[in-house]
């Protein structure tokens, strides 16, 4: 069964900085990973997801996501965090095969100061 | 327009109550999700569907039970709730096609609080 760990339960930055999520998997083969976000009161909104390919992927809201197989990470990434960025995020990964169902992790909280 | 709906938003109820959570798309997807969220905690699958009549149970433990009728509509149901149920439930959706997974869909969620 495959497990994801988020290991920054919250992250602050100041708005403008650059930043990065940390996410790493446990899977035998090559997985489906994704990033979602969530902002208050809301449902999960789907930022990038990884199939196969080009291991650098562009997600929605300026956010990118690199894939390191060596590392068994998919840390997702932004060089300039504006406040509206502010919310939860949440690392997936899913089997490529079978149910496809994904698993979660427990999701990093951003704080973006002014 | 396409989206996935689901009501009450909020809901404070008394042990022991009988609940429903519902759950509408109109997107046409065939596979339908439940998760409980709690702070801090990852999202735990409690139950899914691959289509009408088809249900099953997710990696966690529940005591609820779920129905799928109808493709758009995936109600959850809890027969006495407790505290211990208190939580957020987010309901899902996706394509079935193909082989490849296909892009999940949430709604903006349940936060219940049982008394």
């Amino acid at each position: 069964a495959q497990s994801v760990t988020q290991p920054d339960i919250h992250i602050t930055v100041s708005e403008g900085a650059s930043l990065e999520l940390r996410c790493n998997y446990s899977y035998g083969a090559t997985p489906y990973l994704f990033w979602y976000v969530q902002s208050p009161g809301q449902g999960l909104q789907l930022l990038l997801k990884y199939f196969s390919g080009d291991t650098l992927v562009q997600g929605i809201k300026g956010f990118e996501a690199e894939f390191k197989r060596s590392q068994s990470s998919f840390n997702l990434r932004k060089p300039s965090v504006h406040w509206s960025d502010a919310a939860e995020y949440f690392c997936a990964v899913a089997p490529s095969g079978g149910s496809y169902i994904p698993t979660f992790g427990r999701g990093t909280s951003l704080i973006v100061h002014p | 327009e396409a989206d996935i709906y689901q009501t009450p938003r909020y809901l404070v109820i008394g042990t022991g109550k009988k609940i429903t959570l519902e759950c509408s798309q109109t997107m046409g997807h065939d596979k339908m999700y439940w998760y409980q969220q709690d702070p801090g905690m990852e999202l735990h699958l409690i139950h899914y569907s691959y289509g009408v009549n088809s249900t099953e149970k997710g990696d966690l433990s529940s005591e609820s039970t779920v129905s799928r009728i109808r493709t758009e509509h995936f109600p959850l149901t809890l027969e006495s709730a407790r505290p211990s149920h208190t939580s957020q439930y987010l309901c899902a959706s996706s394509d079935l096609g193909g082989s490849s997974y296909n892009e999940q869909f949430f709604g903006p969620g349940t936060r219940l609080t049982v008394l």
